[in-house]
């Protein structure tokens, strides 16, 4: 069974920095691109950033380019986000995201988890 | 530019058919899309890809009332039965390379 779970959420003050992490199994995680999306309060989707199986490309929405930086540990199937320089507007629950198909740098999501709230606030 | 359209609102009555639809910009007809349900105060979860040619491929455990279709730029969701629990949010996604792009969603509401 895929699972996917997210870790790393909480309070933060704007400026501020947080490491989200997200652990999954059940299934090669080494051999799938993984995303992150967030959803704020009372608000839809909204895509933040993709990964390849392999480390080998990121990609960005525009609204966190430059402060967020996705990366994944194959070896711990673990994928994380590192979000520096917060906003209030960032203030979001953040869910960790499978791509349905092996190896492809460009498809849609499968799995998702549970999600993680993040709060930026003074 | 990649974008989603989505009606924001749909209803029908219990045990009744819901027809969803998406609309793909200019230019994107061939890409696929997927559908999420989101129920209140939970996580989403995929329901299916359907593709540029009206095929599609469902999630795990999706029931036979959900079903997908596509036509030209649009791709559709059917929910066949209505049920309570089919009352939430529904997102329409698609993607490129380098990018994802969802739908700003349509609430179902069962009467």
């Amino acid at each position: 069974e895929v699972q996917l779970v997210e870790s790393g959420g909480g309070l933060v003050k704007p400026g501020g920095s947080l490491r989200l992490s997200c652990a999954a199994s059940g299934f090669t995680f080494s051999s799938y691109s993984m995303k992150w999306v967030r959803q704020a309060p009372g608000k839809g989707l909204e895509w933040v950033s993709s990964i390849s199986n392999s480390n080998n490309y990121m990609y960005y929405a525009d609204s966190v380019k430059g402060r967020f930086t996705i990366s994944r540990d194959n070896a711990k199937n673990s994928l994380y986000l590192q979000m520096n320089s917060l906003r209030a507007e960032d203030t979001a629950v953040y869910y960790c995201a499978r791509a349905p198909v092996p190896y492809s740098t460009s498809s849609g999501i499968d799995y998702w988890g549970q999600g993680t709230l993040v709060t930026v606030s003074s | 530019q990649l974008v989603v359209t989505q009606s924001p609102s749909a209803s029908a009555s219990l045990g009744a058919s819901v027809k969803l639809t998406c609309t793909l910009s200019s230019g994107h007809s061939t890409y696929a899309a997927a559908w999420h349900q989101q129920q209140p105060e939970k996580g989403p979860r995929y329901l299916m890809q359907v593709n540029s040619d009206g095929s599609h491929i469902k999630g795990d455990g999706i029931p036979d009332r959900f079903s997908g279709s596509g036509s030209g730029a649009e791709r559709y969701l059917t929910i066949s039965s209505l049920q309570s629990e089919d009352e939430a949010d529904y997102y329409c996604q698609t993607w490129g390379t380098g990018i994802q792009v969802f739908g700003t969603g349509t609430k179902v509401t069962v009467l």
